[in-house]
């Protein structure tokens, strides 16, 4: 598979805003997603970026996609409680690949 | 509201068992994929199904078998269970890509499985 790395844990107050980052190997990437996982629950999509685009928002998430260095980040505006869970990065590696290679996961903690 | 079930939310078995996990989808999705989840691993895939009595082995396969003999159903089997494949178990299923649509997968809540 290929190596996605993410940092394991990121604690944040509520109200604050949340990075959360991901680094990936593979120049070909096509699709880079970004997956919540809530406690006891499966994986959710939360959004994704086409690799031709350096920057996606969506309410108060943001995406940011720096293909150089093969880096994407999630940027959560004004955290909330609700926003604690793990959250994966995953690519796809060419256009109509059916199967993804995630991320190692980080652990958000909203402190109220 | 589109769903994927897995047959266990907790199970316990013993070194040497045969275990199997079943996983359902009813969205009509031509995919099928069995992760495992493990802390500071992520998740890595270890087979997937693209059609029916169709599999392909993922990063980690030593040790599981798939069974996909109706497009809604794929199970994981463990031959002969050992204690390394203590682990969160997950499901998801996917549409068959096209060139041009990103890819969606749906996850089930997963199966904690111990082996003891």
């Amino acid at each position: 598979g290929e190596d996605v790395e993410q940092s394991p844990f990121l604690s944040v107050r509520e109200g604050d805003s949340s990075v959360i980052n991901c680094t990936y190997t593979d120049s070909s990437s096509t699709y880079l997603y970004w997956y919540k996982q809530e406690p006891g629950a499966g994986l959710q999509l939360l959004t994704y970026i086409f690799s031709n685009m350096d920057m996606k928002q969506d309410q108060r998430l943001t995406v940011l996609l720096n293909k150089k260095d093969k880096h994407l980040s999630l940027r959560i505006a004004d955290t909330q409680t609700g926003d604690s869970a793990i959250y994966f990065c995953a690519e796809s590696i060419r256009l109509g690949a059916n199967n993804l290679f995630f991320g190692t996961g980080t652990r958000l903690t909203v402190i109220p | 509201d589109v769903k994927v079930t897995q047959s266990s939310r907790y199970l316990v078995k013993r070194t040497g068992e045969k275990v199997f996990l079943e996983c359902v989808q009813d969205m009509d999705h031509e995919n099928m994929f069995w992760y495992r989840q493990d802390p500071g691993l992520g998740l890595r895939l270890i087979y997937f199904s693209y059609d029916v009595k169709m599999k392909e082995k993922g990063d980690i396969p030593e040790g599981y078998s798939v069974s996909r003999e109706k497009k809604e159903r794929f199970s994981l089997i463990l031959e002969s269970a050992s204690t390394n494949q203590t682990s969160m178990y997950l499901c998801a299923s996917s549409l068959k890509q096209g060139l041009r649509s990103y890819n969606e997968q749906f996850f089930g809540p997963g199966t904690r499985l111990t082996v003891l």
